[in-house]
C-alpha cells in the first residue's frame, strides 16, 4: 500500500536534547511538508520541500531543521533551540492539489 | 495573503441531526478547495474537494459547494452519526508548477452524541 509513514508515534524528549522525527513516503511525490499542530491553533507550516536537496522555511521554522537527501524521506529535527516543542507533528506529501498525511508523531518534553 | 476561516467549535450534535460547518476564504487567485477530516490521534484524510466555482464535492454523505460569489465552501451532512465525531479542516491550494502553498483553517471539532 502506498502512503506516508511517520515514526515514532510517540516521542519523549528531555530538556536540551535534539530529536529527529522520521517521515517516509512511497507515493513518488516531489513535494513534502512538516506541520505542527497545537490545540486550537490548527496546522502551522514548519518546512516544506518541493524537490530533492531543496527545502524552504515555513511560518515557524525557528528551532527546527530538515533534510531532503532522498525523494522518499524528509526527516525533521527538533533542536534544543525550540523552546516549546511539545506538540503533534504531521508530515504530508502532495501531488497536484491533493495532500496526503502521515499518522503523526506526538512529541512531549519531559 | 490567502486565508481560510472556519466557524468556531466545538460543535455538539445528536445523532441524525443536520450538520453545517461554515468555511470562508480569502484568495488572491482561483484556488481549489478541500475539506479534510482528522480522527482522534491520527493524521488528516481528504474528505472532499472542488476545483472550480459551482463545483460540488461529495463523499460519505458530506457535501460542499464552491461558491465564488460568497467565497465560501460550507460543509454539510443531512444526518450525522457517532462515527463522524472528528475535527474538520477547510483548506485551499493552487494547481500549477511551483505552487507549494497549502492553507488550512483552524479546524472545527464535531462531537456527535447517541
Amino acid at each position: 500500500d502506498g502512503g506516508i509513514t511517520q515514526s515514532p508515534k510517540y516521542l519523549f524528549r528531555k530538556e536540551g536534547q535534539n530529536v529527529t522525527l522520521s517521515c517516509e513516503q512511497n507515493l513518488n511525490h516531489d513535494a513534502m511538508y512538516w506541520y505542527r499542530q497545537d490545540p486550537g491553533q490548527g496546522l502551522r507550516l514548519i518546512y516544506y520541500s518541493q524537490i530533492v536537496n531543496d527545502f524552504q522555511k515555513g511560518d515557524i521554522a525557528e528551532g527546527y531543521s530538515v533534510s531532503r537527501e532522498k525523494k522518499e524521506s524528509f526527516p525533521l529535527t527538533v533542536t534544543s533551540a525550540q523552546k516549546n516543542p511539545t506538540a503533534f507533528y504531521l508530515c504530508a506529501s502532495r501531488v497536484r492539489t491533493e495532500a496526503f498525511f502521515g499518522q503523526g508523531t506526538r512529541l512531549t518534553v519531559v | 495573503g490567502d486565508s481560510v476561516t472556519q466557524m468556531e467549535g466545538p460543535v455538539t450534535l445528536s445523532e441524525e441531526a443536520f450538520l453545517t460547518i461554515n468555511c470562508t476564504y480569502t484568495a488572491t487567485g482561483y484556488p481549489s478547495l478541500f475539506w479534510y477530516v482528522q480522527y482522534p490521534g491520527e493524521g488528516l484524510q481528504l474528505l472532499l474537494k472542488a476545483t472550480k466555482a459551482d463545483d460540488k464535492g461529495s463523499n460519505k454523505g458530506f457535501e460542499a459547494t464552491y461558491r465564488k460569489e460568497t467565497t465560501s465552501f460550507h460543509l454539510e451532512k443531512g444526518s450525522v452519526q457517532v462515527s463522524d465525531s472528528a475535527v474538520y479542516f477547510c483548506a485551499l491550494t493552487y494547481s500549477g508548477a511551483g505552487s507549494y502553498q497549502l492553507t488550512f483553517g483552524k479546524g472545527t471539532k464535531l462531537s456527535v452524541i447517541p
